[in-house]
């Protein structure tokens, strides 16, 4: 799978929004964008993917360069809750033994007051 | 989360025992992974597995560690003869049964050995 790079900790105040980058520059055309994050001591969280289209659900918003060589998670009003460690995975597709998900180090966002 | 069931949720272990971390997959999942995270680290793939099939133990350690997902009941993660070092936090995720599918994890197992 392709590796990720993210910054390590990002800040957000509460109520604004929270913009997540991620490069991935060796992305190839079989693999998806995910974006996971964990809360201190609970297990990782799904929040989205995307292959080349930007991509909204109740969580958040995913939009992938047209290169899809970097991806932004957006988090459109942020709150406390929203503090946790935020992981952009790639992830190759079709083949059984790719399917499991590589964690990098991501980004630890703080929410503030 | 909601879904995949991890138990115990915390459990503590003499060195030289035995830890047994079982894992029921959400409803209709026949995929089932684990992941260890040490204290202040990432999260480290450690095997894949299908019913009654191991699909990638690549992250798995050599020694004392084994899985298996039998055709009834849940997944095990199989730690003999502990060590102070395999203290950590246990996941399990599962998916619906092709690549193409999400992923979900449970809670975590936190194994502690004194």
């Amino acid at each position: 799978d392709a590796k990720t790079t993210q910054p390590p900790s990002m800040d957000c105040a509460e109520g604004r929004a929270a913009n997540l980058p991620c490069n991935h520059s060796t992305i190839s055309g079989n693999e998806y964008v995910y974006w996971y994050r964990q809360i201190h001591s609970q297990g990782p969280q799904y929040i989205i993917h995307g292959l080349k289209n930007n991509e909204t659900n109740e969580m958040a918003s995913l939009i992938i360069t047209e290169d899809r060589k970097s991806s932004t998670l957006i988090l459109p009003h942020a709150t406390l809750r929203d503090t946790a460690v935020y992981y952009c995975i790639v992830r190759g597709l079709n083949t059984g033994t790719a399917s499991k998900l590589t964690f990098g180090t991501g980004t630890r966002l703080q929410v503030t007051l | 989360n909601a879904g995949v069931m991890q138990n115990p949720r915390h459990l503590v272990r003499r060195r030289g025992q035995e830890a047994r971390l079982r894992c029921s997959p959400m409803k209709g999942h026949s995929h089932v992974y684990w992941y260890r995270q040490l204290p202040e680290e990432g999260l480290k793939f450690m095997v894949y597995l299908q019913k009654e099939n191991i699909i990638d133990e690549s992250g798995m350690p050599k020694e004392r560690f084994s899985a298996e997902f039998p055709k009834e009941g849940p997944s095990i993660l199989r730690i003999q003869q502990v060590v102070r070092g395999d203290s950590a936090a246990y996941f399990c995720a599962s998916s619906p049964g092709t690549d193409r599918d999400t992923i979900y994890f449970g809670e975590g197992s936190w194994l502690t050995v004194v």
